[in-house]
């Protein structure tokens, strides 16, 4: 099984600040996971992703994020926000390559990004 | 781009009221999923369809049912509204699985619907 935590609702930053928004994810075999941004108003819109070729993964928009295993995390780092940062963003596991394993999307709660001027 | 349509983009109706929600796609995928983003509860599954004949269930699939008319158009329907049922839908697709490829699981999603159920 698999599952995945956002462990902030919500992160304020100054503008020009980095920015960190954490994920810890939970599975019994090496997982793929995203990272989605939702702008108001707008879909989802898929920022990186890790599918085990690079623990580090550079996406969109100057943002990158690290896969650690021994920490279970895949934290979402920026070294500088943007006022057009401000969204709010989802860490997800898609389904394994794997026999019945099922085939669930795995979505965080999402982190709410606030980027004061 | 719009590979992914949602139709419409905003509603409000009445409760008992019958409510379809379509969503196209161009991107030529034969995966289709309908979702419900509620605040604080990320994004919840309610129906998934892998091709024309295939429509599988979700974790919240209760008062809703869905139809998949090609392989380029998932309807989700509300036969009877009620007001929890207020939420911003969303429509994805995404490409079948092939063997030792991993990277494109990557799911795509239309702009969404924003219902409210009076």
């Amino acid at each position: 099984a698999q599952s995945v935590t956002q462990l902030d609702s919500h992160v304020s930053v100054s503008e020009g600040t980095p920015v960190l928004l954490r994920c810890n994810y939970s599975s019994s075999y090496s997982p793929s996971l995203f990272w989605y941004v939702q702008h108001p108003n707008k879909g989802l819109q898929l920022l990186l992703k890790y599918t085990s070729a690079a623990t580090l993964v550079k996406g969109i928009n100057g943002f990158e994020a690290e896969f650690k295993k021994s920490e279970t995390s895949f934290h979402l780092t920026k070294p500088s926000a943007h006022m057009s940062d401000a969204a709010e963003y989802f860490c997800v596991a898609p389904p394994p390559q794997l026999p019945n394993t099922g085939n669930q999307f795995y979505f965080g709660t999402g982190t709410s990004l606030t980027v004061i001027p | 781009d719009a590979d992914v349509t949602q139709t419409p983009r905003n509603r409000i109706t009445k409760t008992g009221k019958r409510i379809m929600l379509e969503c196209s796609q161009t991107k030529g995928h034969d995966r289709m999923y309908w979702y419900r983003q509620d605040p604080g509860l990320g994004l919840r599954l309610i129906y998934y369809s892998f091709d024309v004949k295939d429509i599988n269930k979700g974790e919240i699939s209760d008062g809703y049912s869905v139809s998949r008319q090609a392989q380029a158009k998932f309807s989700l329907s509300l036969e009877s509204a009620i007001p929890n049922q207020t939420a911003l839908y969303f429509c994805a697709t995404s490409p079948n699985l092939r063997l030792g490829v991993s990277s494109y699981n990557e799911q795509f999603f239309g702009p969404g619907t924003r219902l409210t159920v009076l």
